[in-house]
């Protein structure tokens, strides 16, 4: 089956502990993206990657890093989690090209405490 | 600012009513989408449209793209509970940039 696996679902952690949320898709994709989505601010797009070892911010990259060493893989990584970072993760892939959409995966819920 | 508005931002009907929702912005996309969000989960890829005043069905949904591929609209004929849910908009520009709408949340009454 087609999809974009994220995990984990639900993680609660410390302000300062540094986390990693990983993301894989198995569709060959070559852009993938990370969005955070927060009540009233809609989707907002943190990084995205056009290809292996081609990365870029997004609208709200601070306190946020990625990688892409695979075209399968784009893991987010937090260094130092504050409580501002406290909301919904979904990762996101896609062909590139005008014509084409978004698969989501199902999300991480995160709240830093 | 977001760069592409989205109108209602909720609406509640009555299952079997019709619904238009529109999502408009001042800038060109070379292609728009719309999704739907279920609490909890992903969005889910509708439609894609490409082409301007184009217009494409989905059993009882019907998206529209503006001639000048700056706007669109959903239209859902005899709303149904599995309706219920977030729809989003998003446009592509160059470069595989999407922008996100701010959502429309639907909820069909039994």
């Amino acid at each position: 089956e087609a999809q974009v696996t994220q995990n984990p679902r639900y993680l609660i952690t410390v302000t300062g502990k540094k986390l990693t949320v990983t993301c894989s898709q198995n569709m060959n994709h070559e852009y993938m993206s990370w969005y955070r989505q927060d009540p009233g601010l809609g989707l907002r797009q943190i990084y995205y990657s056009m290809n292996v070892e081609v990365t870029d911010k997004g609208d709200v990259p601070e306190g946020y890093k990625v990688s892409r060493k695979e075209k399968r893989n784009f893991p987010l990584i937090l260094e130092s989690p504050s409580p501002n970072q406290t909301s919904l993760y979904f990762c996101a892939s896609s062909v590139r090209g005008r014509g084409y959409g978004y698969t989501f995966g199902s999300g991480t819920r995160l709240t830093v405490v | 600012t977001q760069l592409l508005e989205q109108s209602p931002q909720f609406l509640s009907i009555q299952e079997g009513e019709n619904l238009t929702v529109y999502c408009n912005s001042s800038s060109v996309f070379s292609s728009l989408q719309w999704y739907r969000q279920e609490p909890g989960e992903g969005p889910v890829l509708l439609v894609t449209v490409v082409t301007g005043g184009e217009v494409k069905k989905l059993k009882r949904l019907t998206f529209q793209f503006g001639d000048a591929r700056k706007d669109s609209s959903l239209h859902i004929t005899a709303a149904q509970p599995g309706d219920t849910g977030l729809y989003l908009c998003a446009g592509v520009r160059t470069g595989n940039q999407f922008y996100f709408g701010t959502g429309t949340s639907l909820t069909v009454i039994p």
